[in-house]
């Protein structure tokens, strides 16, 4: 499975954009990008997902590269409640019964 | 049910101890994954089904951990004869065939003393 690197914290302010971005050099042919929010004392919460080119949903926008060697995962206008650690991974497509690698993920702490 | 249910949800054990912690997954649910998570780290995986049937245990940590999912629905992790470095949170989840990700369940907070 493929090793991702992220930064292992940041810091924002409330209503700024926040980019985090993870590296993952070594990312098979098959393998997706997957982001997960983990809010302290509960399990990791899946975000958002992609393979290529720029994911969007309610949450989050996901910018992947043409060489998909590192993505960004894009939180528009955070907010206090936005504070918690989130982790990079890839590999099989969630659902297929493949199992996913966690790394230390970020921690991002937003600030009024 | 509505969402992945795991039971105990705090589990406090003398060491030499058998546990055994469940996992009710999310209804229809095909893959259950199991995974230990230390604090301040991210989750480290143990071991997966598809149904019933047990996928990889490669993360199982030695021969006193085991898992099975008998009926492709609930599933159990066992721990014999525990030990101190066992202490963990033990986190459950289930994922559909739809790719939208694992839903994990609250975890059990297994303490051995």
């Amino acid at each position: 499975l493929a090793k991702t690197t992220q930064p292992i914290s940041m810091d924002s302010y409330e209503g700024q954009e926040v980019n985090i971005t993870c590296s993952h050099n070594n990312i098979a042919t098959n393998d997706y990008i997957t982001w997960y929010q983990q809010f302290p004392s509960q399990g990791p919460r899946f975000i958002i997902q992609g393979y290529k080119t720029k994911v969007t949903n309610e949450v989050a926008s996901l910018f992947i590269p043409a060489d998909r060697k590192s993505s960004t995962l894009s939180l528009p206008r955070v907010s206090l409640s936005d504070t918690a650690v989130y982790y990079c991974l890839v590999g099989g497509l969630t659902g297929g019964g493949n199992k996913l690698t966690f790394g230390t993920g970020t921690q991002l702490k937003v600030e009024l | 049910g509505a969402g992945v249910s795991q039971s105990p949800r705090y589990k406090v054990t003398k060491r030499g101890q058998d546990v055994a912690l469940r996992c009710d997954p999310i209804s229809g649910h095909v893959s259950l994954y199991w995974y230990r998570q230390a604090l301040g780290q991210g989750p480290e995986f143990l071991t997966y089904f598809n149904y019933e049937a047990q996928q990889d245990k490669s993360g199982l940590p030695n021969d006193r951990f085991s898992a099975e999912r008998p009926e492709g629905s609930i599933s159990t992790l066992t721990i014999q004869r525990t030990e101190q470095r066992d202490s963990a949170m033990y986190r459950c989840a289930s994922s559909s065939t739809g790719g939208d990700g694992y839903t994990f369940g609250s975890g059990t907070r297994l303490t051995v003393v």
